[in-house]
């Protein structure tokens, strides 16, 4: 079966650094995205990784790993605004998404 | 250039009503998709289509239904509402939702209470 296991909810503090962690089992493999979902709003797009490795893009980092079925969103210089659900979506071999629940991230001052 | 756009943003429903969703997009995108998401779950796909004319069942299909009549537009009806169909609903598109790297694009959801 296809399944996905992200953690429910981390506490980070402002300026600090944190790592959110996904794992997954899908039937095929297209490449894994992570979108940002704020409180009553829809998700929005963050990152793509299809190769094995780390993509860089400013504050924000997503790392691939195939063979292990893992990923982690890693987030540098927290802020307030980056409050909000993290969500691991691989795509399967019918380029459709499945989800993960969410990680909950609550940045404390 | 509005993106996605939803209708209505939100509704209260008695049990046993008829319901459209309406969804419309300005990207010309070919595929599009319409997704619940439920406290403590990920979203989950409901329908989908890939072009217009043509639609596939999702994951949780029993009990809506879809059409595609044109690129632009893809409702999304309820029949006969239940309670269980409580949810938010998001419609998105993609270019081809046949190719990997494809960014998925959000509506802003349209939250449903049936009672």
């Amino acid at each position: 079966g296809q399944n996905i296991d992200q953690p429910t909810e981390m506490t980070a503090t402002e300026g600090a650094i944190v790592q959110i962690n996904c794992t997954y089992q899908t039937s095929g493999f297209n490449g894994l995205f992570w979108y940002q979902q704020h409180a009553g709003e829809a998700p929005t797009f963050l990152s793509y990784n299809v190769l094995d490795g780390l993509e860089e893009k400013g504050r924000f980092s997503s790392f691939l790993s195939r063979s292990k079925g893992y990923s982690y969103l890693l987030l540098k210089e927290l802020q307030m605004k980056d409050s909000a659900s993290y969500l691991c979506a691989p795509m399967d071999s019918n380029y459709q998404l499945i989800w993960g629940a969410g990680t909950k991230l609550i940045i404390k001052p | 250039i509005a993106g996605i756009t939803q209708a209505p943003t939100s509704q209260i429903l008695a049990a046993g009503r008829r319901m459209t969703l309406r969804c419309t997009q300005d990207m010309r995108h070919n595929a599009m998709y319409w997704y619940r998401q439920d406290l403590g779950l990920g979203l989950r796909l409901i329908h989908y289509s890939n072009t217009a004319g043509t639609t596939g069942k999702g994951e949780v299909p029993d009990g809506y239904s879809v059409s595609r009549a044109n690129t632009d537009d893809f409702p999304l009806t309820l029949a006969s509402a239940v309670p269980s169909q409580t949810s938010v609903y998001f419609c998105a598109s993609s270019p081809t939702g046949t190719s990997g790297q494809e960014t998925q694009y959000f509506g802003p959801g349209t939250r449903l209470l049936v009672l």
